[in-house]
C-alpha cells in the first residue's frame, strides 16, 4: 500500500495565485521529509529538506520565500508556491525517509502534484 | 561534471532481451545506491538497492563497483512492463548537510517491444 500521499494531484491556477501541496506520511512518523521538482524530460531536483518542528533547509537557488514549507507535524509536510508564474509550472514530488529491510535508509516517494500555471 | 551520469537512451528492445544500464557517480564519499523505477508522468518506486557484493532480485541483477564509481542493472528476459525510466540514485555520505539526500540520474528510457 501507499507509504505517502500528496494531494492535490493536479493543480491549474492562475499566474500571481498561491498554490498549496500536502505531503502526507502514511505508514510512519516521519520528522524529515523532502520535496522534489521535476520538469519534463529532467531528473528530480531536491528543492528542500522540510524537518518537524523546525525550518526547512533549501537547496541552492531554491527561493525560500517563494516556496514556503511547513511541517507542522511528524505526519504532515505542505509547499506552497506563493505567486506563482508559468514557469513554476512542474511536477511537484514528496518524499519520506525510510529503512528498507529495516536497516538501509531510502526514501518513499509520494504520487506526486502536476501544477499548470497559467 | 553531473553528481550521477546515465545514459538517457532511449533503449528500444524486444521482449526477452537482455538490457543493461550503466551509471557513473563522482562523490566517491557516497554511501549507498539504489535503482528506482518511474513510469511516464508517476513517482519514482525503488526497485532495488546496489550492494557492495553485487545482488539480485528475480530478473533484475544490481552491480556496484566502487574504485570505478560505477552501478549497473542488468534487466533479463524483458517483459513489456519493464519499459519506464530508470533512475540511477546515489546517498552521500551520512552527516552533515548532505543527510538524507538524494541524487538522481537524469534516467534512461527504456521502452520493450513485441
Amino acid at each position: 500500500g501507499a507509504v505517502v500521499s500528496q494531494h492535490p494531484s493536479r493543480v491549474i491556477c492562475k499566474s500571481g495565485t498561491s498554490v498549496k501541496i500536502e505531503c502526507r506520511s502514511l505508514d510512519f512518523q516521519a520528522t524529515t521529509m523532502f520535496w522534489y521538482r521535476q520538469f519534463p524530460k529532467q531528473s528530480l531536483m531536491l528543492m528542500a529538506t522540510s524537518n518537524e518542528g523546525s525550518k526547512a533547509t533549501y537547496e541552492q537557488g531554491v527561493e525560500k520565500d517563494k516556496f514556503l514549507i511547513n511541517h507542522a507535524s511528524l505526519t504532515l509536510s505542505t509547499l506552497t508556491v506563493t505567486s506563482a508564474h508559468p514557469e513554476d509550472s512542474s511536477f511537484y514530488i514528496c518524499s519520506v525517509r525510510g529503512l528498507l529491510a529495516g536497516t538501509q535508509e531510502t526514501q518513499y516517494f509520494g504520487p506526486g502534484t502536476r501544477l499548470l500555471v497559467l | 561534471r553531473k553528481e550521477v551520469e546515465q545514459d538517457p537512451g532511449p533503449f528500444n528492445v524486444p521482449e526477452g532481451a537482455t538490457v543493461a544500464f550503466n551509471c557513473t557517480y563522482s562523490n566517491s564519499a557516497s554511501q549507498s545506491f539504489f535503482w528506482y523505477r518511474q513510469d511516464c508522468r508517476k513517482e519514482p518506486k525503488l526497485l532495488m538497492s546496489v550492494y557492495s557484493s553485487g545482488n539480485e532480485d528475480g530478473r533484475f541483477t544490481a552491480q556496484l563497483n566502487r574504485a570505478s564509481q560505477y552501478i549497473s542493472l542488468l534487466i533479463r528476459d524483458s517483459k513489456l512492463s519493464d519499459s519506464a525510466t530508470y533512475l540511477c540514485v546515489v546517498k552521500p555520505s551520512a552527516g552533515g548537510t548532505s543527510y538524507g539526500k538524494l541524487t538522481f540520474g537524469q534516467g534512461t528510457i527504456l521502452t520493450v517491444h513485441p
